[in-house]
């Protein structure tokens, strides 16, 4: 009830190119949903983030896209560059209650982005 | 020093030592965080302080004992860890758990130190 599914574990796009990392989650509670970034040797980094009540959310180069009903969420990076190849983390998370500010994480998706 | 700073960075013990790992958070926030990052795995939260009390154990075993002198410290004490305990120990702190807005949840994290256990 508590999990976050994401995939691709890794990917690989070339420069220009459309980078998409996918998350599932089963806990309709859930109302927050992060998308942090790590580079080696850094702890993750906050990137972007979604409330339910928007399906998408713009931020740059990347973007959320929300669908409640299938309580599934993507990052979009687009015009991918190498700079952006890190591992990067979808996360949900809940108001109220015990659960308050506990953010529960995907696996982790590696992404290169080949020159 | 800003931000979420951790020592050491790289630690290296036998499973008969004791250690301790350090976390400072420079952005005057109440809550802080140890997490566990293992390889292909989800990052596993381990511990929650708000206002320096604790908040959350994940069923952590005992031989990680926290420590929460204050909101801007916070500490992992180590004993008697086995090898699979080697992994990334992250520190996050965020502004305030029980705060009105969404961006309560913004944790921001700490460099990791890279615990290897012999």
């Amino acid at each position: 009830q508590q999990q976050v599914k994401q995939s691709p574990q890794s990917l690989i796009v070339q420069k220009g190119g459309i980078s998409i990392i996918n998350c599932a989650y089963e806990n309709t509670a859930f109302d927050y949903f992060p998308w942090y970034q790590q580079f080696p040797g850094k702890g993750p980094a906050l990137l972007i983030a979604i409330r339910p009540d928007v399906s998408e959310k713009k931020e740059g180069r990347f973007t959320i896209s929300f669908n409640k009903s299938a309580k599934q969420f993507s990052l979009h990076i687009m015009d991918s560059q190498p700079g952006d190849s890190a591992t990067y983390f979808c996360a949900a998370s809940r108001a109220g209650g015990t659960s308050y500010g506990k953010l529960t994480f995907g696996q982790g998706t590696i992404l290169t982005v080949h020159p | 020093e800003t931000g979420v700073t951790q020592t050491p960075r790289h630690l290296v013990m036998g499973m008969t030592n004791k250690k301790s790992l350090k976390c400072e958070q420079h952005l005057g926030h109440n809550a802080m965080y140890w997490y566990k990052q293992s390889a292909k795995k989800p990052l596993e939260l381990m511990f929650v302080y708000n206002f320096k009390e604790q908040t959350e154990n994940n069923s952590v075993p005992s031989r990680f004992s926290p420590e929460c002198p204050n909101s801007s410290h916070l500490f992992l004490h180590l004993h008697t860890l086995q090898p699979e305990d080697s992994a990334l120990y992250l520190c996050a702190s965020s502004p305030d758990r029980l705060a009105g807005s969404y961006s309560y949840n913004e944790q921001f994290f700490g460099p990791g130190t890279r615990l290897t256990v012999l």
